[in-house]
């Protein structure tokens, strides 16, 4: 079936350092959602990714969608403590509605 | 209210016992999902429900896990017979249908503990 997996696992970083979590699909995705769940909190939202070689940018944040739909990256420039969390991504699934498949997810600790 | 609002947000119960958990997702949102998280782990699907029906149970855990809609509106999720290995943080999240993937808005989830 459908797979997402995304790289690293884990990632602790010191403050003020850049950090990028990778997300790959074993099928191409027409489009490509990021989330981010802060601890002990919920998924909340922060882009999606439609168009083959795609680039967005939230202030640091900076998401590219691959040019053959299958990967996508959240980079993140000079994290911040705010930025500790887990990343996902989430590729529509293949089965015609509105449902995700969510990656395994990426955790960020950034070290004061 | 403004958001996916999920009941409890806390609940405790002994092995064997059945729980039932509550979403009440955002007005006008007709898609609604639920979630399992269990600690420091990625989000395991459930069900989906596309109005009132359910046209994808395939991530039930086992024949003790159940979930309903009615009304369009508000989905209750039980779980018979409560085994430990069902303690986890059940989310429930909710999207608007329309063009193309739509971003799913999640409550606060139940933290379900079996003892």
């Amino acid at each position: 079936g459908q797979q997402v997996m995304q790289i690293p696992q884990y990632q602790h970083v010191q403050e003020g350092e850049d950090f990028t979590t990778y997300c790959n699909s074993s099928t191409t995705l027409s489009n490509i959602q990021w989330y981010k769940q802060r601890p002990g909190g919920h998924p909340v939202f922060l882009i999606q990714l439609v168009k083959s070689g795609e680039v967005k940018k939230q202030k640091r944040l900076t998401f590219q969608f691959g040019e053959a739909k299958k990967n996508s990256s959240l980079h993140i420039t000079a994290t911040q403590t705010t930025d500790v969390g887990t990343y996902f991504c989430a590729g529509p699934f293949s089965g015609g509605y509105q449902k995700v498949t969510f990656g395994t997810g990426t955790k960020l600790q950034v070290i004061p | 209210g403004a958001g996916v609002s999920q009941s409890p947000s806390n609940k405790v119960t002994e092995k064997g016992k059945d729980v039932e958990l509550r979403c009440d997702p955002i007005s006008g949102h007709t898609a609604l999902y639920w979630y399992r998280q269990s600690l420091g782990q990625g989000l395991e699907f459930l069900i989906y429900f596309q109005g009132n029906s359910a046209p994808d149970k395939s991530g039930l855990p086992s024949d003790r896990f159940s979930a309903e809609r009615t009304g369009g509106s508000v989905s209750t999720l039980t779980i018979q017979r409560t085994q430990q290995e069902d303690s986890a943080v059940y989310l429930c999240a909710s999207t608007f249908v329309g063009t193309g993937l739509q971003p799913q808005h999640f409550g606060d989830g139940t933290r379900l503990s079996i003892l």
